[in-house]
């Protein structure tokens, strides 16, 4: 596609709920990451793919949060007995590169809101 | 660990006066610099990028940015904001060592009054 689309845009869920958030990459990006954004902070970063290698998973809050990339291309976020902490906008980006160069530039969907009641 | 900081959280200005963001970064190996900005109900978009070269960067709109390594600085200005500039701002960096992913400020909101 043109860019990077996640799915669902917004989702109240109870607590206690699991929920699954949906990333659909840039077609042929190689690179994929997950970042969390709360309330009036910058993104933070929750793991990173490249291809269906998950290579880096260091930023994820806890053993409730679980993300995977089976083909390559399409990511889930899933967070099993969600908890009012994890309400925040959850973003995905993707690049066609993997390394440290100058074409290594993330382009970003426009996010999954949580709410967690 | 490579970290950001954006130390004005809320910027006003009127339109037609300059703007300058700062933003200091506190890894000491080779960085590449980002500024990211996010318009009213719109997605991060980047805003211009440095990796190498002349420390001045010019990206879209109108914005510039100049790396300064011994400062651990790159600072984003514009000469003349407009109206259409209020957005929330995201100073990145990234490290040839360090993990791949940005690592982001916590963000500066410019808000342009008419």
């Amino acid at each position: 596609g043109a860019g990077v689309s996640q799915s669902p845009r917004y989702k109240v869920a109870k607590r206690g709920q699991d929920v699954a958030l949906r990333c659909d990459p840039i077609s042929g990006h190689v690179s994929l990451f997950w970042y969390q954004q709360a309330l009036g902070q910058g993104p933070e970063f929750l793991t990173y793919f490249q291809n269906e290698a998950q290579l880096d998973k260091s930023g994820l809050p806890s053993d409730r949060f679980f993300a995977e990339r089976p083909e390559g291309s399409v990511s889930t976020l899933k967070i099993q007995r969600t908890q009012q902490e994890d309400s925040a906008v959850y973003l995905c980006a993707s690049s066609l590169e993997t390394g440290f160069s100058g074409a290594n530039v993330l382009t970003f969907g426009a996010g999954s809101r949580l709410t967690v009641l | 660990a490579q970290s950001v900081s954006q130390h004005n959280h809320h910027v006003i200005l009127s339109e037609a006066a300059s703007l300058e963001l700062g933003c200091n970064y506190s890894y000491g190996g080779t960085v590449n610099l980002f500024w990211y900005v996010q318009y009213p109900g719109q997605h991060l978009q980047l805003l211009l990028k440095y990796f190498s070269g002349d420390p001045l960067v010019k990206g879209i709109k109108g914005f510039e940015a100049e790396f300064i390594k011994s400062k651990f600085s790159f600072n984003l200005r514009k000469p003349s904001v407009q109206w259409s500039d209020t957005a929330e701002y995201f100073c990145a960096v990234t490290s040839n060592t360090g993990r791949r992913a940005l690592t982001f400020g916590s963000g500066t909101r410019l808000q342009v009054q008419p």
